[in-house]
């Protein structure tokens, strides 16, 4: 079956701009998680849902990242007024109440 | 969160078997002790997991020491697909607290040789 898709792949923005991610979870994945991976390191937890439900943000690492899953199903992470800081893998990953994560393949932001 | 130690790099020769060490000398007694791996340009995916018996999974196997500080995932037989950073990962399962998120480490870098 289908598994977690991402788009765009790869994001190349200048800074200042905003951005929106977008997360489409496999179908009847109630839970939806997204995290940051810089270069070798492992992911980073962002932020997580249950449904539409936004359970936990503590992640997120400054007011410039908000993350939206209206009707429990596909999730956009955006960025607004990005900095260069801001570079990284974004990782979304469904699952499951309580099991394993499914991850996505990945956006690729570059902020210039 | 409780924290896992592991090595940065492991190396094998394809057709042997590999085994992972990972220690967590402060695991509490209701976590479950996970693995996922991460392939080159992808994301992690799930290997194993267990809580205090040793698991078996078409993938690999998890073997938990007896008072569960410290946990090797054994790949049987390596082959170069199996070049990737492994993780493991603790993560509780008491539903009120914050066991949804995965904390993942550096992990251990596996190379395989042909």
């Amino acid at each position: 079956g289908a598994g977690v898709s991402q788009s765009p792949r790869y994001k190349v923005t200048k800074r200042g701009q905003d951005v929106a991610l977008r997360c489409d979870p496999i179908s009847g994945h109630v839970s939806l998680y997204w995290y940051r991976q810089a270069l070798g390191q492992g992911p980073e937890f962002l932020t997580y849902f249950n449904y539409e439900a936004q359970q936990d943000k503590s992640g997120l690492p400054n007011d410039r990242f908000s993350a939206e899953r209206p009707e429990g199903s596909i999730s956009t992470l955006t960025i607004q007024r990005t900095e260069q800081r801001d570079s990284a893998m974004y990782r979304c990953a469904s699952s499951p109440p309580q099991d394993t994560q499914y991850f996505g393949p990945g956006t690729r932001l570059t902020v210039l | 969160d409780a924290k896992t130690t592991q090595p940065n790099s492991m190396e094998s020769n394809e057709e042997e078997p590999v085994h992972l060490p990972c220690n967590h000398s402060t695991i509490s007694g209701t976590d479950y002790i996970h693995w996922y791996r991460q392939l080159p340009s992808q994301g992690p995916e799930y290997v194993i997991h267990g809580l205090t018996s040793n698991v078996n999974n078409r993938m690999a196997s998890l073997a938990i020491a007896e008072d569960r500080k410290s946990s090797t995932l054994i790949l049987h037989r390596a082959t170069l697909r199996d070049a990737a950073v492994y993780y493991c990962i603790l993560r509780g399962s008491n539903s009120g607290g914050s066991n949804y998120k995965l904390t993942f480490g550096k992990g251990t870098l596996l190379t395989v040789n042909p």
